[in-house]
């Protein structure tokens, strides 16, 4: 088991491009979640998945903002018009259902900068 | 809704001397407590969680957090620390019931120097 693998682990894009991450969680792994840190800030929660359906969704996540996870493996987090205020770290983690928030185990991380 | 309180920014400490990194939560309804740590450049890491039981846990590297209810604290200790501890710690939160995600603090850089 390799954990979970984020991808690309960096992007630079121009302000008003979309750009697309993705996120691999561990396999058997049935919740899925995003959470996005800025510079001198812990982690803030975006969205969760448990299998194919997407939960929760944070106030954070504005309609610019979409998350999917066909078939309930790997999960994409779309950006469209990039602002220079989405420049963060996207972070994955993957978890049971039954161990919750206890079992989490987190990716690497997708270091967004908009230009 | 939880909150998350970390109160030193940055904590600069020489190799071999005691450190505690300090935070505080917030919450209507009973928690689990974590502790991440966070090194240049890389993902999160669990450190050390209190789920139930007693209140002190320990971590396998020497760190260990005590759970205070009555004070909502949750500090993380190490008797003695070494340069390669620097990095950002994370204290978070999660209800112990129903939805689980994490609700974290600011962080603490923890700067070792020999």
């Amino acid at each position: 088991d390799t954990g979970v693998s984020q991808n690309p682990r960096h992007k630079i894009t121009k302000r008003g491009q979309n750009v697309t991450f993705r996120c691999d969680p561990i396999s058997e792994h049935n919740r899925l979640y995003w959470y996005r840190q800025t510079l001198g800030q812990g982690p803030e929660f975006l969205t969760y998945f448990q299998n194919e359906a997407q939960l929760e969704k944070s106030r954070l996540l504005s309609d610019r903002f979409s998350a999917e996870r066909p078939k309930g493996s790997f999960s994409t987090l779309e950006i469209q018009r990039t602002e220079q205020g989405d420049s963060a770290m996207y972070l994955c983690a993957s978890s049971l259902a039954n161990t919750g928030a206890g079992g989490y185990t987190f990716g690497s991380g997708t270091r967004l900068t908009v230009v | 809704a939880q909150s998350v309180t970390q109160l030193d920014s940055q904590v600069p400490v020489f190799e071999e001397a005691p450190v505690e990194l300090r935070c505080n939560y917030s919450s209507s309804v009973s928690v689990y407590l974590f502790w991440y740590v966070q090194y240049p450049n890389q993902g999160l890491q669990l450190l050390l969680k209190y789920l139930s039981g007693s209140t002190l846990v320990e971590s396998i590297n020497g760190f260990e957090a005590e759970f205070n209810k009555s004070q909502t604290s949750f500090h993380l200790r190490k008797p003695s620390v070494h340069i390669s501890d620097t990095a950002e710690y994370f204290c978070a939160v999660s209800p112990s019931s129903g939805y689980s995600t994490l609700t974290f603090g600011k962080g603490t850089m923890l700067l070792v120097s020999p």
